[in-house]
């Protein structure tokens, strides 16, 4: 199947760890994103990559570290998590203007 | 039904009446538009989109209004069914700038 996948969809670990997830677009789009979607369902960007190189990065502390081996991946790695870490965590892609979503990986920092 | 406003309200409606989505966009100078719908656990999916010299964009049971007069978009779904509840966003993108989400709106099926 075409598509953007995510890896894990649930993440559940206790504050202080350090995580990843990993994001695949089989899509051939040369631009990926990652976006956090927090418990009102408001969706914000975070970071987003053209062809491997970082293009956008929010105002996002500097424990989040995007990471992009190749332009059909982008993880995230997250080190020292926080409580206000918890959130649904979305990759996206695209190649013009249309945005592809993943199926998100829902965090949980206990 | 019909919703209005960037908070996430509940939009209840009818199946088989047709829905009204409204999304008030902040930039003046946003030239593309585009609606995502998002079912419960899952990503949000694109629905239509529409760019800033079209005032009116139709797709299958679904019509997207601009009115860049007073910064308003509307997303009309006709006769709404069971699997079109979910959360629909409106996005706005900038010339040259990254897409912004609105906060979404919770439609809601009833029998």
């Amino acid at each position: 199947d075409t598509a953007v996948s995510q890896t894990p969809k649930y993440l559940v670990t206790q504050m202080g760890n350090d995580k990843s997830i990993k994001c695949e677009q089989n899509l051939g789009h040369d631009t990926m994103y990652w976006y956090k979607q927090d418990s009102k369902k408001f969706l914000k960007i975070m970071f987003s990559y053209n062809n491997k190189e970082l293009i956008i990065n929010e105002t996002v502390p500097n424990r989040f570290s995007p990471k992009s081996p190749d332009k059909a991946h982008l993880n995230l790695h997250i080190n020292s998590l926080e409580l206000g870490d918890s959130a649904v965590y979305f990759c996206a892609s695209s190649l013009r203007t249309e945005q592809y979503f993943g199926p998100g990986t829902r965090l949980t920092v206990t | 039904g019909e919703s209005v406003g960037l908070h996430l309200p509940t939009l209840s409606v009818q199946e088989g009446d047709n829905s009204i989505i409204n999304c008030a966009y902040s930039n003046s100078a946003s030239d593309y538009f585009i609606w995502y719908k998002q079912e419960s656990g899952k990503g949000p999916q694109f629905i239509i989109d529409i760019r800033s010299n079209m005032d009116k964009r139709q797709g299958q049971r679904v019509t997207v209004l601009l009115n860049k007069t007073v910064k308003h978009l509307s997303l009309q779904i006709a006769a709404t069914q069971p699997g079109d509840s979910a959360v629909y966003f409106c996005a706005e993108r900038p010339t040259g700038g990254k897409l912004q989400f609105g906060a979404g709106t919770q439609v809601v099926v009833t029998p």
